[in-house]
């Protein structure tokens, strides 16, 4: 079954304090990682779609990193502003489904 | 900006009643999704619905549950009978192609009593 697993559940960091989040899977043929952004009541934010190992993209503090088993959501120097909720995300099934995993609860602290 | 909305922002119902949950996705794509998010937990996947038939589905999405496209712009969500479960946010998602990147609508929260 296919499976997306994040680490940790929630994370507390004071505002300048860099840090990364963690989404591995287990997915047979991988067609995509996808990183959204979830503020509380409201629907997820597309950030990030990352395709194969070694891809790496940016914005604004966060990058995002693909390996072959995990990704990484690298924050640099957080504001109050980045607090949410980070969803991983990959295309599953017949691929037309996503699963996603539980997400980080991200709390910035000024 | 282009945005997926939704609409009613809030459904309260009573168990047992129908309720309709309405989108309008992005209008140059052409995957649609239906996910829902029960409270503290995650976000799962209903349905996706592609060239106006229901291309994937899970398990969740049972008899209870219908989608249509019954005009260019808007995507529905039908539950039949609800159950006090049913209650969670309901969110609506776009893509313009298969394997890119959905765009969520704000959602609409279920409430059943």
């Amino acid at each position: 079954e296919d499976q997306v697993t994040q680490s940790p559940e929630a994370l507390r960091l004071q505002e300048g304090e860099s840090s990364s989040l963690n989404c591995s899977y287990t997915v047979s043929g991988l067609r995509g990682l996808f990183w959204y952004r979830q503020d509380p009541g409201k629907g997820p934010e597309f950030l990030f779609t990352l395709y194969s190992a070694g891809e790496e993209k940016e914005k604004e503090r966060l990058k995002a990193t693909l390996t072959k088993k995990e990704s990484f959501l690298h924050i640099t120097a957080p504001k109050p502003e980045d607090s949410a909720t980070y969803l991983c995300a990959v295309p599953s099934g017949g691929y037309q489904k996503v699963t996603f995993g539980i997400g980080t609860k991200l709390q910035v602290i000024p | 900006e282009p945005e997926v909305t939704q609409t009613p922002s809030h459904q309260v119902t009573q168990m047992g009643q129908e309720v309709i949950l309405r989108c309008v996705p992005i209008s140059n794509h052409l995957y649609f999704y239906w996910y829902r998010q029960i409270l503290g937990q995650k976000v799962e996947f209903l349905v996706s619905f592609y060239n106006n038939e229901i291309s994937e589905k899970s398990e969740i999405f049972d008899d209870q549950f219908s989608v249509e496209r019954p005009d260019g712009s808007n995507f529905t969500l039908k539950i039949r009978s609800t159950k006090l479960e049913d209650s969670a946010m309901y969110f609506c998602a776009s893509s313009e192609a298969l394997w890119e990147e959905q765009f969520f609508g704000p959602g609409t929260r279920l409430t059943v009593l």
